[in-house]
């Protein structure tokens, strides 16, 4: 059975920074993509961040625009674990952020399993 | 970036009813195009992908159609536990974009 369990979240003051975690089972974690959503109190899905599977243009990353410069998106195959580092946060970035795995090795395919999700709050 | 437009933004519909939700893409996206259903409070679920594949365990009642810049995703006879969001998404390069969502309701 595959299981995700996203852990990080919490309270930071804007500016501040915060690093989840996704860790994975139930799977071959190096030979997907995987994906980190988020979904901001009563709002839609933001896809914002993705990197491929090992093989699968070589762990490639992307970013969404409102994110770019700040969050960086990484994987270690050998824990089956999947991060997020989050700097310089800003008010509009407090979401659940889901972790989700993607159908195949590459980031342009669609994600099958997600997590719980944790929640991030940016506050003063 | 490729725009994804969905419509309507809500609807209201008796049990047992056929409903229909649009998704349209600024641009062509072949079909690379995935449907997901978020229960209130819930964790999104993946129904359709390739525009019109069911993903594993998906009641038959669900359908997608389409290709290009426009898709449909369809449930043919609405149930109670169908009440959700429902998010379209392209994924056919980055940035992996979602619609806006339809939210479905029992009337």
């Amino acid at each position: 059975e595959v299981q995700l369990l996203e852990s990080g979240g919490g309270l930071v003051q804007p500016g501040g920074s915060l690093r989840l975690s996704c860790a994975a089972s139930g799977f071959t974690f190096s030979s997907y993509a995987m994906s980190w959503v988020r979904q901001a109190p009563g709002k839609g899905l933001e896809c914002v961040s993705v990197i491929s599977g090992s093989g699968g243009s070589g762990g490639s990353t992307y970013y969404a625009d409102s994110v770019k410069g700040r969050f960086t998106i990484s994987r270690d195959n050998s824990k089956n674990t999947l991060y997020l580092q989050m700097n310089s946060l800003r008010v509009e970035d407090t979401a659940v952020y889901f972790c989700a795995s993607q159908r195949t090795i590459h980031s342009s395919s669609p994600c099958d399993y997600w997590g719980q999700g944790t929640l991030v709050t940016v506050s003063s | 970036d490729i725009q994804m437009t969905q419509s309507p933004s809500s609807l209201s519909a008796s049990i047992g009813d056929r409903v229909t939700i649009t998704c349209r893409a600024s641009q062509g996206i072949s079909k690379s195009l995935a449907w997901y259903q978020q229960r209130p409070g819930k964790v999104p679920k993946l129904l359709i992908y390739a525009a019109s594949t069911l993903q594993s365990g998906v009641p038959s009642r669900f359908s997608g159609s389409g290709s290009g810049t426009d898709f449909t995703l369809t449930i043919s006879s609405l149930q109670p536990e169908d009440v959700a969001t429902y998010y379209c998404q392209k994924y056919n390069s980055a940035p992996l974009t979602f619609g806006g969502g339809t939210k479905v309701e029992i009337k």
